[in-house]
C-alpha cells in the first residue's frame, strides 16, 4: 500500500501556472511510470523510464515534462496546461521491465486544470 | 489495432450475490493476462495473473479465467461484500520495443448495495 507514495494527491491550477508530480517508490525496482487516467477511459501510458533513462514517450504533449533523478524518483513538471489534462496521473513501478513484471501503482494525483 | 474491451460498463449487485465481468482483447504478441482492482482514490491493485497456458485462476473469492483461442476472459466474484465496489480493470501484457507494455481495459465500475 505504501510501497509506491505520490504526492499532491490532489492539485487544482490555472493554464498558466507551473507545478510537478511527485512520485517515489520504496520496492527497490529500477523501472518507473506515468500514465494518465481520464474517466470512462483506460490508462494510457505516458511515460517509461528504466535505471532513470526513458525508454519510452508516447507521443505527450510537451507541456509534460518528466525527470527521474534516480531509480526511486520520478517527477512530472506541467506547465501552460488546458482543461482536456484534467484527470488522474498515476504513478508505477516495477522490478525491470521485462515479461510478467508486475507494475504497482501508486494514490494517483487528482488534476484540475482550470 | 491492440485493444481490450470490457463489459459492463458498470453494474450493480447486492451484496452476497455472484457476478462475472467479461474481457476482450485483439493483443498480439499476447504475453499475459492481469485483472486490476481500483478502489475510488487509490491506484489499482492486481488480482490474478494468467499466461497464455493457464484457464483460471482464483485469489480468495475472486476467480479469473482466460480462453486464449477467443481471447475472452472473465472474472467471477463470489459472495459479494461491500468492499468490493470498485472497478475492475482488464489488462494484456504484450512484449515490444523490449519491455512489457500493458494495453488497459476501460474498466468495469461494480457497485455492491447491502
Amino acid at each position: 500500500e505504501t510501497g509506491v507514495t505520490q504526492t499532491p494527491r490532489h492539485l487544482v491550477m490555472g493554464m498558466t501556472n507551473k507545478k510537478s508530480l511527485k512520485c517515489e517508490q520504496h520496492l527497490g525496482h529500477n523501472a518507473m511510470y506515468w500514465y494518465k487516467q481520464s474517466a470512462k477511459k483506460p490508462l494510457e501510458l505516458m511515460f517509461v523510464y528504466n535505471f532513470k533513462e526513458q525508454t519510452e514517450n508516447n507521443s505527450v504533449p510537451s507541456r509534460f515534462s518528466p525527470e527521474c533523478p534516480n531509480s526511486s524518483h520520478l517527477f512530472l513538471h506541467l506547465h501552460t496546461l488546458q482543461p482536456e489534462d484534467s484527470a488522474l496521473y498515476l504513478c508505477a513501478s516495477s522490478s525491470g521491465t521485462g515479461v510478467g513484471r508486475e507494475q504497482y501503482f501508486g494514490p494517483g494525483t487528482r488534476l484540475t486544470v482550470t | 489495432k491492440n485493444q481490450v474491451e470490457q463489459s459492463p460498463q458498470s453494474l450493480i449487485i447486492l451484496e452476497g450475490k455472484n457476478c462475472t465481468l467479461q474481457c476482450n482483447y485483439t493483443v498480439s504478441p499476447f504475453s499475459n493476462l492481469r485483472w486490476y482492482k481500483q478502489d475510488t482514490g487509490r491506484g489499482p491493485v492486481s488480482l490474478t495473473i494468467m499466461t497464455f497456458s493457464e484457464n483460471t485462476k482464483s485469489n480468495g473469492r475472486y476467480t479469473a479465467t482466460l480462453d486464449a483461442d477467443t481471447k475472452q476472459s472473465s472474472l467471477h466474484i463470489t459472495a459479494s461484500q461491500l468492499s468490493d465496489s470498485a472497478s475492475y480493470i482488464c489488462v494484456v501484457s504484450l512484449f515490444s520495443g523490449g519491455y512489457n507494455k500493458l494495453i488497459f481495459g476501460a474498466g468495469t465500475r461494480l457497485a455492491v448495495h447491502p
